[in-house]
């Protein structure tokens, strides 16, 4: 029973599409959260979502845009894909707010593997 | 520099082995420090958390912070091959936001 949840899985793409990859959540977290990481596996936050509420937003480009319809989705749309948008992007969520009394831990899911050609 | 600094590896070691994993850091404010491990085409997964400096054990593994050296390291002992993934460290301040900081991880290989 996955707690973290993301499709697809893998995505293959062309330059210049658009595409969307889905993440839901059932451990009744607060906050989740969208992650980066490139080939050198560096790990970097682009966004977090508060009970639907965006609260983190990092220096990312324009044409990633994340949705929450609810605190148990985060949904993060990618429009006109670029080369350098290839990398696997992590959902992850946690109990708390960030910023809030206590530092909870992320549960990641398994990222979704995408390659723009 | 970067805040979090961790050799990629790759580190191989024979089954059994004690295995030392470090990151260095550079902002004091880091209270928080944590280990995941991140087997190949998986999510990463909290192995070890712990608050300020110490020694932290749990089963085969051990993090310890030393603050004054801004540095941390997560120990295995007896290492199986199914230790064998990457081991990212992570840190972040206390008050503020908690969001953590991710070294780069590094790849550890036990073979049989």
């Amino acid at each position: 029973d996955t707690a973290v949840s993301q499709t697809p899985k893998y995505l293959v793409t062309q330059m210049g599409n658009d595409k969307s990859i889905k993440c839901e959540q059932n451990l009744g977290h607060d906050t989740m959260y969208w992650y980066k990481q490139d080939s050198k596996k560096f790990l970097k936050i682009m966004f977090s979502y508060n009970n639907k509420e965006l609260i983190i937003n990092e220096t990312v480009p324009n044409r990633f845009s994340p949705k929450s319809p609810d605190k148990a989705h985060l949904n993060l749309h990618i429009n006109s894909l670029e080369l350098g948008d290839s990398a696997v992007y992590f959902c992850a969520s946690s109990q708390d707010h960030p910023s809030g009394a206590n530092n909870s831990p992320l549960h990641f899911g398994n990222g979704t593997r995408l390659t723009v050609t | 520099q970067k805040e979090v600094e961790q050799d990629p590896g790759p580190l191989s070691v024979p089954e059994g082995a004690i295995v030392s994993l470090n990151c260095t850091y550079s902002n004091s404010a880091f209270q928080y420090f944590m280990w995941y491990r991140q087997y190949s085409r998986k999510g990463p997964e909290l192995l070890m958390y712990t608050y300020s400096s110490g020694n932290k054990e749990d089963g085969r593994f051990t993090a310890q912070v030393d603050k004054s050296s801004k540095y941390i390291s997560l120990f295995i002992r007896d290492s199986q091959p199914s230790d064998s993934a990457t081991y990212l460290c992570a840190m972040s301040p206390s008050g503020g936001s908690y969001i953590p900081t991710f070294g780069r991880g590094t790849s550890l290989i036990v073979h049989p």
